[in-house]
């Protein structure tokens, strides 16, 4: 079936390091690609948005392209700060079928200033 | 988007009993779904209401346990029915604007169950 792969449960980084967040995904379809945010007491925000007519999201320093060839929609951000850390969340949507929403473990984030 | 405000924001309940959390949205959506969240983890589906039908539940959440309401097209109720600790976690209701766009959520509802 469909489905989010995060393996990265927890990352610790220092202030103005590099974020990498690996996921990867598993679909029939060439699926609508999200990453969202959770910072502590909140619920999720989206962050962002790739469809297939676009193949990279960028929103507030963090970017994420989608790759086809591998199945990956990994979230990047040159230099990540203390108001960055959250717990980030890869999704998808299919784009037929039933359009379940899919999403990932979550990966927690904490930057150490 | 859709803003989605829930009520109330956290609740403490004895073990047997019941319990409503609401969900209202500043637009009229077609869909809501109801997710549960345990402490750091990923976010649960467990239910789809759509307006004027039975929820759809997902494997793992029961109509019996967890009931679902949706009598228009901006609000649901989720019920926690013999309330139990395990059922201990933050519940969020969600939404989105179509099939294939994002889906918005609520703060979320956390619920003590003791």
């Amino acid at each position: 079936g469909d489905s989010v792969t995060q393996k990265q449960g927890q990352v610790t980084l220092s202030e103005d390091d590099f974020l990498f967040i690996n996921c990867t995904y598993s679909t029939t379809t060439y699926p609508t690609l999200f990453w969202y945010v959770q910072y502590p007491g909140q619920g999720p925000q989206l962050l962002l948005k790739v469809t297939t007519a676009n193949n990279k999201g960028i929103s507030r320093g963090f970017e994420a392209t989608y790759d086809k060839g591998t199945t990956s929609f990994h979230l990047q951000k040159a230099s990540v700060q203390e108001s960055d850390s959250a717990v980030y969340f890869c999704a998808l949507v299919e784009n037929t079928g039933y359009q379940n929403f899919y999403f990932g473990k979550g990966t927690s984030l904490t930057v150490i200033p | 988007s859709v803003l989605l405000y829930q009520k109330p924001n956290r609740d403490i309940c004895q073990s047997g009993t019941s319990l409503k959390i609401q969900c209202v949205a500043d637009s009229q959506v077609v869909s809501m779904f109801w997710y549960q969240q345990f402490q750091e983890q990923s976010l649960m589906l467990m239910a789809t209401a759509n307006e004027g039908s039975e929820a759809t539940y997902e494997s793992g959440f029961t109509k019996d346990k967890f009931p679902i309401s949706r009598p228009n097209l901006t609000f649901s109720t989720l019920t926690v029915n013999n309330a139990r600790p395990g059922d201990s976690s933050i519940y969020f209701c969600s939404s989105r604007l179509g099939v294939s766009y994002e889906q918005y959520f609520g703060p979320g509802t956390r619920l003590t169950v003791l």
